[in-house]
């Protein structure tokens, strides 16, 4: 169990919805990290926050926004959903603000969209 | 140019072989380089880190870097079933942290 807590596991939808995915880093870890894995894609880089504060930008569509909330849990957001946003959704945390690589994954959610 | 280059296998070998994978990189400003590894159904998990060229042993696993190249290797020795998954590896500048689109790794029991 690496800590980090996303909810919800799975989720099933339709084109055109809005969904929100949740994360809860790793106890003490200030640093959170969105990844989006498919099977064509790999495991691609969306965005970082860093106590609050968004650090870094990747591949994040415009559809798609996220936020780090003061008790460090952080949501993302996918709108305008599209069949090709059907991937699993990592989200990852560490303690610091530099990317040494020490990342803790949690479990994912599987995001269907139909 | 991709930044990252993995092969994605899948490869498959026997129980207690030596299994080699492989990564080769563009971006000179990559700083530290690691190797995850993720179960099926599972998110990734980090197996090892390294920020300078040599060798990084860790039981049966050993990660090599080098930097003049552009290219991180890692050994499994005396492979065990239970090393079946999916291996990424991964760089890191002081902006990003980017993945190989991994390789699976099958061990035959």
């Amino acid at each position: 169990d690496s800590g980090v807590t996303q909810t919800p596991k799975h989720l099933i939808t339709a084109t055109g919805q809005r969904v929100t995915l949740r994360c809860s880093p790793r106890s003490g870890d200030l640093s959170v990290y969105w990844y989006q894995q498919s099977l064509d894609q790999g495991l691609q880089f969306l965005i970082q926050y860093y106590n609050g504060e968004e650090r870094a930008k990747g591949n994040i569509l415009e559809r798609f926004s996220a936020q780090q909330f003061p008790d460090l849990h952080s949501e993302l957001n996918l709108s305008s959903l599209e069949l090709g946003d059907s991937a699993l959704y990592f989200c990852a945390s560490s303690v610091a603000l530099t990317n040494t690589g020490e990342l803790f994954f949690g479990e994912g959610s599987r995001l269907t969209v139909l | 140019q991709k930044e990252v280059e993995q092969d994605p296998g899948p490869l498959s070998v026997p129980e207690g072989a030596i299994v080699s994978l492989n990564c080769t990189y563009s971006n000179s400003a990559f700083q530290y380089f690691m190797w995850y590894r993720q179960y099926s159904r599972k998110g990734p998990e980090l197996l090892m880190y390294t920020y300078s060229s040599g060798n990084k042993e860790d039981g049966r696993f050993t990660a090599q870097v080098d930097k003049s190249s552009k290219y991180i290797s890692l050994f499994i020795r005396d492979s065990q079933p239970s090393d079946s998954a999916t291996y990424l590896c991964a760089y890191s500048s002081a902006s990003k942290i980017i993945f190989g689109s991994g390789t699976r790794l099958s061990i035959r029991p």
